[in-house]
């Protein structure tokens, strides 16, 4: 069983809700990661974390906004989203940022905006 | 940026048969990584590679860091049906910076 949990991991949601996509690890990590996969698409990082700071923003929409209470959580908060949006999101960790070629992935949200 | 051109995008193949999928770019790549997706699940890393002309092998999966920097290909031999997914290469640059650049994936099917 992976070490990275990942709720929910369906959801569907209209264009005018505000839904949050959570992210657990229990690997003892201190860099969080999450990523956008879209069909036919490469993955595409989106925010890292390393012990609870910010270190990456990659031109994320303001619509995603992030939060790590904790080395162990991240959360995705989501508004306001478009239908172009809906892809699969992945959360990662590895044990500090400087490592990710040593990066342990969640099973993703799929992610449905109507 | 930073592209990775992974090919082939799908193989069908039969069971037992030989597998062979490549990432190339135009850049320098320190590390390069090989990983499998399963439907519903996210990537899991099969192979990493970290010096130029490195051969590395894990199990019936074989992998190869280019001797350029700019490529690496990976061989599956003797397939079997649980190796159906999509595998990713993905590269870091130099500097280890925290991020990688991915491919787009090769779909693998494997007919029994």
């Amino acid at each position: 069983e992976t070490g990275v949990t990942q709720t929910p991991r369906h959801l569907v949601m209209g264009m005018t809700n505000k839904k949050s996509l959570k992210c657990e690890q229990h690997l003892g990590h201190n860099a969080m990661y999450w990523y956008k996969q879209s069909a036919k698409k490469p993955l595409e990082l989106m925010f890292v974390y390393n012990f609870k700071e910010q270190t990456e923003n990659n031109s994320v929409p303001s619509r995603f906004s992030p939060e790590c209470p904790n080395s162990s959580h991240l959360f995705l908060h989501l508004h306001t989203l478009q239908p172009e949006d809906s892809a699969l999101y992945l959360c990662a960790s590895s044990h500090e940022a400087g490592l990710i070629n040593e990066q342990y992935f969640g099973p993703g949200t799929r992610l449905t905006v109507t | 940026g930073q592209q990775l051109n992974q090919s082939p995008q799908s193989m069908f193949i039969q069971e037992g048969e030989d597998v062979s999928m490549n990432c190339t770019s135009s850049s320098i790549f320190n590390t390069w990584l090989w990983y499998k997706q399963d439907p519903g699940e996210g990537p899991v890393l099969l192979i990493a590679l970290y010096k130029a002309g490195e051969l590395t092998s894990n199990g019936r999966l074989t992998a190869q860091f280019g001797i350029t920097r700019k490529d690496s290909f990976l061989n599956i031999s003797a397939s079997i049906p649980s190796d159906v997914g999509i595998y990713f290469c993905a590269g870091q640059t130099q500097g280890g910076s925290e991020k990688l650049v991915f491919g787009k994936g090769t779909k693998l099917t494997v007919n029994p």
